[in-house]
């Protein structure tokens, strides 16, 4: 089956434009995640959903990151007004509570780089 | 706040050596590790998990509640073994993950 797929994979965005990124989860799986990574770091927690819920947001940066899932499958990661410290690889992550419950299976991320 | 810490940016062996990646968390309850490894032009997988005890690919892993040490462990280190691996923590309540920095292992033939 197919794994978690994003896109686009790269995008490259002029300071204060908006971007739309998008994540399609492994079917079935209820949980979905969001993290962001740096240059030579590890990925960071951005935010959770459980189905269409949005139950964690703490680690978005700023309001101008917001993110959703409106039917429980597909989720967007919207950034307004991109800054230059919005550059990094954006990960999605679906894991499916009950079977390897720990066990997030990642997308190839998204390179967002901001000029 | 929880923290993994992977003090290694770079960890350089020729093949056939035996490797340790380290890594320490702070956390106050029982935690739950994790080894992730993403070789190049691939994505993040996950190699092991502590709870599981087991063998992946050659490596191992002990949780060390004493130390606060999660250290991956390879006893003869292929050229295939060559990738970025970062020590996680679950964070309970929704099971995000903490991720330390990352190191990068290079095996040398």
């Amino acid at each position: 089956g197919a794994g978690v797929s994003q896109s686009p994979r790269y995008k490259v965005a002029k300071r204060g434009q908006d971007v739309a990124l998008r994540c399609d989860p492994i079917s079935g799986h209820v949980s979905l995640f969001w993290y962001q990574q740096a240059l030579g770091q590890g990925p960071e927690f951005l935010t959770y959903f459980q189905n269409e819920a949005q139950l964690d947001k703490s680690g978005l940066p700023s309001d101008r990151f917001f993110a959703e899932r409106p039917e429980g499958s597909v989720s967007t990661l919207k950034i307004q007004r991109t800054q230059q410290e919005d550059s990094a690889v954006y990960l999605c992550a679906s894991s499916k509570p009950g079977t390897s419950r720990y066990e997030q299976y990642f997308g190839p991320g998204t390179r967002l780089t901001v000029t | 706040a929880q923290r993994v810490t992977q003090p290694e940016k770079l960890l350089s062996v020729f093949k056939g050596a035996p490797v340790e990646l380290k890594c320490n968390y702070s956390y106050s309850g029982s935690p739950e590790l994790f080894w992730y490894v993403q070789y190049s032009r691939q994505r993040l997988q996950l190699l092991l998990r502590h709870i599981s005890r087991e063998s992946i690919k050659g490596f191992t892993a002990d949780l060390n509640k004493g130390e606060t040490s999660f250290h991956l462990k390879k006893p003869f280190a292929q050229e295939e073994d060559s990738a970025m691996y970062y020590c996680a923590s679950f964070s309970g309540g929704y099971n995000k993950l903490i991720f330390g920095a990352g190191t990068r292992l290079a095996v040398h033939p």
